[in-house]
């Protein structure tokens, strides 16, 4: 199964800034997952991108992806305290779906 | 999207005993997984659960430690045996459609801390 890597490990921003995450992958793709997990607590799907789609929206959150370079972002735009929480990328191909999870970027958006 | 439940939401059980974690989905799912999430770290797979036959263990997970159940296409069973304090995590299930542009869902994790 794949592995993502989360870029950078953590981030610290102001509340109303935009915060940027990155993945990199190794090998080829069918989608890539991006969750958002608070401490503790269970991961929160936010949204999947398609190997064959280059950006996707969902509210104030924008993903690209570029499979030439093996790589993808999650840009939150007008962040707020909520947003405060771990991000994870989840890569997958191939037939058995199973994902597996890098370090995350852990967000701290400041008040 | 699928809703996903887990009980129980946390215990704290003692040395040597077993606990069942439970995982249902509100709509059926083909594939369904568990997870282990231990202390400041990031998630690990620790089987695939199938549904009428025996899970898939991921390297380092066995099934005398860790059996899984899975009766239908909505439920499965974590059992968490004779634990030790390093078993202490959180433990999540997840579910997908089984099509490669399936979301794969989470349930809300079990906090287990064993003493």
């Amino acid at each position: 199964s794949q592995q993502g890597e989360e870029d950078p490990q953590a981030l610290s921003i102001q509340e109303g800034e935009n915060a940027t995450m990155n993945c990199s992958y190794k090998t080829s793709i069918n989608n890539l997952q991006w969750y958002r997990q608070n401490s503790g607590r269970g991961l929160v799907h936010l949204i999947l991108i398609r190997s064959n789609e280059r950006e996707k929206h969902s509210g104030r959150l924008r993903v690209t992806l570029d499979t030439s370079k093996k790589s993808s972002s999650l840009l939150i735009t007008a962040s707020r305290a909520a947003d405060t929480a771990s991000y994870f990328c989840a890569p997958s191909g191939g037939s058995n779906y199973k994902l597996t999870f890098g370090k995350g970027t852990l967000l701290t958006v400041n008040p | 999207s699928a809703v996903i439940s887990q009980k129980p939401s946390r215990d704290i059980c003692q040395r040597g005993t077993s606990l069942t974690i439970q995982c249902q989905v509100d709509s059926q799912v083909t594939m369904m997984f568990w997870y282990r999430q231990q202390p400041g770290q990031s998630l690990t797979l620790i089987a695939t659960a199938n549904q009428g036959s025996e899970a898939t263990y991921e390297s380092g997970f066995v099934i005398d430690k860790f059996p899984i159940s899975r009766p239908n296409l909505t439920f499965s069973t974590l059992t968490v045996s004779n634990m030790s304090p390093e078993d202490s995590s959180i433990y999540l299930c997840s579910g997908s459609g089984g099509d490669s542009y399936n979301e794969q869902f989470f349930g809300p994790g079990t906090r287990l801390t064993v003493l």
